[in-house]
This record gives C-alpha cells, structure tokens and sequence, in this order.
C-alpha cells in the first residue's frame, strides 16, 4: 500500500521551461512534506520542504505547494535548466511525533538544451 | 565538511555470510536512518535511531539489526543475508525529525549483490 505515490514515472521539459512534478498521499495525518533531488551514484539531497500548516513555499527557482484537500504536492522548477535532469523523491512524515519518513517512487526528471 | 559515509560502496557477498555496512556522519546529528532502493518502490526505511541506544524498526527492518553505540555511528548488520536483500542502501542523518530543520542528508550508497 503505497501511501505516498509519484505516478509519473518521468518527465522531460526543455529547458528554460517550467517543470511540474507531481505526489499525491493518502494519509491526511501527514504533517510535513520534503523533496529531494538525486543524481546517479549520489545519495539523495534536500532539495525543499513544507509543513501542513502552509501552502507554498519558494526557494529561488523551486516552489512546492501544498492542496491538503486534494492530498496533492507539487514541485515547480523555473525555468528548468540541464542541470535538473535527475531523479525527484517526495517524502512525508505521517506526524510529527514520529520519525518516519515515507517515500514515493520517483520521477525522472530530463530537462532538454 | 559536512557528510555521511558509507562504507563499503559496492559489495557482492554470498547467502548467509554475516556483513556490516559501516555508516558515519561528522555533523553531530541526533537522528540517522536506513533505507533501501528498490526499482518500482522508491526509498523505504529499514531501520532509525533518535539518539544514542535508541533504535526502532522503520518499514522494512527484516532480516536487518542496526546498533547506535556513539552518536556519529550507526552500523547496518546483515546476520544471514538473502538474494532479497540485493539492493542499494542509504544511510542518512539529520538534525531532529520534529519541528524545525529535518531535512536529512545522505551517504553516497551501497550497492549490495547477495548470490
């Protein structure tokens, strides 16, 4: 039962266009959203988070939202450049007394020159 | 600077010989995880630790045993391993897992082949 799910498997953008990615889940108890970005033979990097209580948050180039009702987060990257192209995680933690961490599946992200 | 790592970064091994896959961080950090990559299933957590002594099983945590002695160190320990436990593993740390600053960082991974 995946409770955080990224159903598009990959995406590709050309670059200097906005790139979506998408992450739904099923758990409303949810209180705090992150994303991260993975290059080949990397570990996964922090990329920007949100908590439950807001519905936006921008770091430079990269905006996540946040539509508790629908269950729905999105990552928004513009303009997309090269250097976006890797693999994008959503992660959630079901509350904040808990140190779980739940993690989607992936999006590939090919940002085109 | 700042890291996790990971020791060793790629390892092939046979069924039912003990192994440890070492994980340290140098950022003081409280609370460090594993996880496994699997295709089609994204990271899932094996195993966390709060603080020293202080361990508990995340979502996937058979067939694994993990120890927190010191706080920079959080060992990853296959008793017997399996063809199932093939994957690439992450170790992370992060400065809390409540409020406030939780975002965690990673080692570089293991790749893990049991035959």
């Amino acid at each position: 039962d995946q409770q955080v799910k990224q159903n598009s498997p990959s995406l590709s953008v050309q670059e200097g266009r906005i790139s979506i990615l998408n992450c739904d889940y099923t758990n409303s108890m949810f209180d705090y959203f992150l994303w991260y970005k993975k290059y080949p033979a990397e570990g996964p990097t922090f990329l920007i988070s949100i908590s439950s209580i807001k519905d936006k948050n921008e770091d430079g180039r990269f905006t996540v939202f946040l539509n508790k009702s629908a269950k729905h987060l999105s990552l928004h990257i513009v303009p997309s450049q090269p250097g976006d192209s890797a693999v994008y995680f959503c992660a959630a933690r079901p509350d904040s007394g808990t140190y779980k961490y739940i993690f989607g599946t992936g999006t590939r992200l090919k940002v085109l020159a | 600077e700042a890291q996790v790592t990971q020791n060793p970064r790629y390892l092939i091994t046979v069924t039912g010989k003990k192994l440890t896959v070492t994980c340290s961080q140098n950022m003081n950090h409280e609370y460090m995880s594993w996880y496994r990559q699997d295709p089609g299933l994204g990271l899932r957590q094996i195993y966390y630790s709060m603080n020293v002594e202080a361990t508990d099983k995340g979502d996937v945590p058979e067939g694994y045993k993990v120890s927190r002695k010191e706080k920079r160190n959080f060992p990853l320990i296959l008793e017997s391993p399996s063809p199932n436990q093939t994957s690439l593993y992450f170790c992370a740390s992060s400065l809390s897992a409540g409020t406030g600053n939780t975002e965690a960082f990673f080692g570089q991974g293991t790749r893990l082949t049991v035959v």
